[in-house]
């Protein structure tokens, strides 16, 4: 079993739709919880953090956490075809209480935005 | 303005030879990281550096090494050693604490094994 598990898509939603992304962890000590966005050919870019459960905003976007089910998602209100882009999920463990844990990527989902 | 730097974007390299991928940040940030990601995969983790003159193997440090003379700068050697080099090579770098994991992403070096 991967430690962090998305489903790779293509994800095609129409423009104006909700986008939704998800992604499913092993390790229960999971602490903290990313997501980034990647053009084609581009780096990832930070667009959500989550650190405790339940739902965060901000502007179009939205990430729920729910640690019981070792799950976490992102929903894209209003979805433009700017959007369109890879979606990583990152997962946090604490390393042995010190202030760095191993980050690890899930291997993306890939969103398409159709006018 | 504030940022990471990779140089350079491209990187071709004939197999034998060792090739160092150039990464600054002007961030003031603790810790610093090397990912590899190929096609239609996530990120690997190479090695990563927390203070200056220290540094941790990640899942995949076979055939690579790195230094941390600075704090600004974490440059990535790829050996000959390393089999299957040709990949996106990705910096990033982060705070210390609670959001030390909030990484930031450098443009990333692409190399290409001839």
């Amino acid at each position: 079993q991967k430690e962090v598990e998305q489903n790779s898509g293509p994800l095609s939603v129409p423009e104006g739709a909700i986008a939704s992304l998800n992604c499913t962890y092993s390790d229960r000590v999971s602490q903290s919880f990313f997501w980034y966005r990647q053009y084609s050919g581009k780096s990832p870019e930070l667009i959500m953090s989550i650190y405790s459960n339940g739902d965060k905003e901000d502007g179009r976007f939205t990430a729920q956490l729910n640690k019981a089910s070792q799950y976490v998602s992102l929903l894209i209100r209003d979805s433009q075809p700017s959007d369109s882009a890879t979606y990583l999920c990152a997962v946090r463990v604490a390393a042995g209480g010190t202030s760095y844990g191993k980050l690890t990527f899930g291997q993306g989902t890939i969103l398409t935005v159709h006018p | 303005d504030g940022g990471i730097t990779q140089s350079p974007k491209y990187l071709f390299r004939k197999e034998g030879q060792n090739v160092t991928l150039s990464c600054e940040q002007n961030l003031n940030h603790d810790a610093m990281y090397w990912y590899r990601q190929d096609p239609g995969q996530g990120l690997r983790l190479i090695y990563y550096s927390q203070i200056v003159n220290d540094f941790q193997k990640g899942d995949i440090a076979e055939g690579y090494s790195v230094s941390r003379e600075k704090k600004e700068s974490f440059p990535l050697t790829v050996t000959s050693a390393q089999k299957n080099p040709t990949a996106f090579y990705l910096c990033a770098s982060s705070l210390q604490g609670r959001r030390a994991n909030e990484q930031f992403f450098g443009p990333g070096t692409r190399l290409t094994v001839l």
